[in-house]
């Protein structure tokens, strides 16, 4: 498709239950990438994929966060036993790199999220 | 760490030009300036980007000085659907490609 497509919208979960998110990236884009954003400003990167290969996991938190893209299938983010500070909007990107190995662009373009709210 | 800086807010009156400045002090050589917008809650929207020269699109300009330390993105006239979050972000370097946010530049465009 021509933009990212995040789903569900909203998704409401009790402190321990599983929450799952999709995203659908760009057709042709090579890279995905998930940002939390608590409270109104702050963004975290979580996770990039390359294709199906985890590229930089370096801001997934150790414990119940875990990703995957799969081929032919939406990527997804799970949450196992969500916590209270969980609640936050997960936004996904997708991108392609151009240029070269020393100097490339990576413009991303974000999905129009998803909002967690654990209760 | 953010790479950038930026003022945390700004006024615009409808119709003028729109100036928002971004300290990149710690830029590297290999790192592209990239802006985006975040309208409420929606996800962050791409305006323009650039390495050294200065660039205009259709949404905006962009002006990075001489040593890439910082740059302004300029909105030339105003209106009140501008009214947003503005975020620098620098990026590029070897390895990653993820976007670090700082906490951007609420722009409010005054009738």
């Amino acid at each position: 498709g021509e933009e990212v497509a995040q789903t569900p919208k909203h998704l409401v979960r009790g402190e321990g239950q599983k929450a799952k998110l999709y995203c659908a990236p760009i057709k042709g884009h090579s890279y995905v990438f998930w940002y939390q954003q608590v409270l109104k400003n702050e963004f975290k990167f979580l996770i990039s994929f390359q294709n199906e290969n985890v590229f930089d996991e370096t801001g997934m938190p150790k414990e119940r966060f875990s990703a995957k893209c799969l081929p032919n299938s939406p990527c997804s983010l799970e949450i196992q036993a969500t916590k209270l500070e969980d609640s936050a909007v997960y936004f996904c990107a997708s991108s392609h790199t151009t240029g070269t190995a020393n100097l490339a662009k990576n413009i991303q373009y974000f999905g129009a999220g998803t909002r967690l709210s654990v209760l | 760490d953010a790479k950038t800086t930026q003022p945390t807010s700004m006024d615009c009156a409808e119709g003028r030009a729109a100036n928002l400045p971004c300290n990149h002090s710690t830029i590297s050589g290999n790192e592209y300036v990239y802006w985006y917008r975040q309208i409420h809650s929606q996800g962050p929207q791409y305006i323009i980007h650039g390495l050294k020269n200065n660039e205009t699109n259709e949404m905006a300009s962009l002006i990075i000085t001489e040593d890439r330390k910082s740059s302004t993105l300029i909105l030339p006239h105003a209106t009140l659907r501008d009214t947003a979050v503005y975020y620098c972000i620098v990026s590029g370097s070897s390895g990653t490609y993820k976007y670090i946010f700082g906490t951007g530049t609420r722009l409010k465009v005054l009738a």
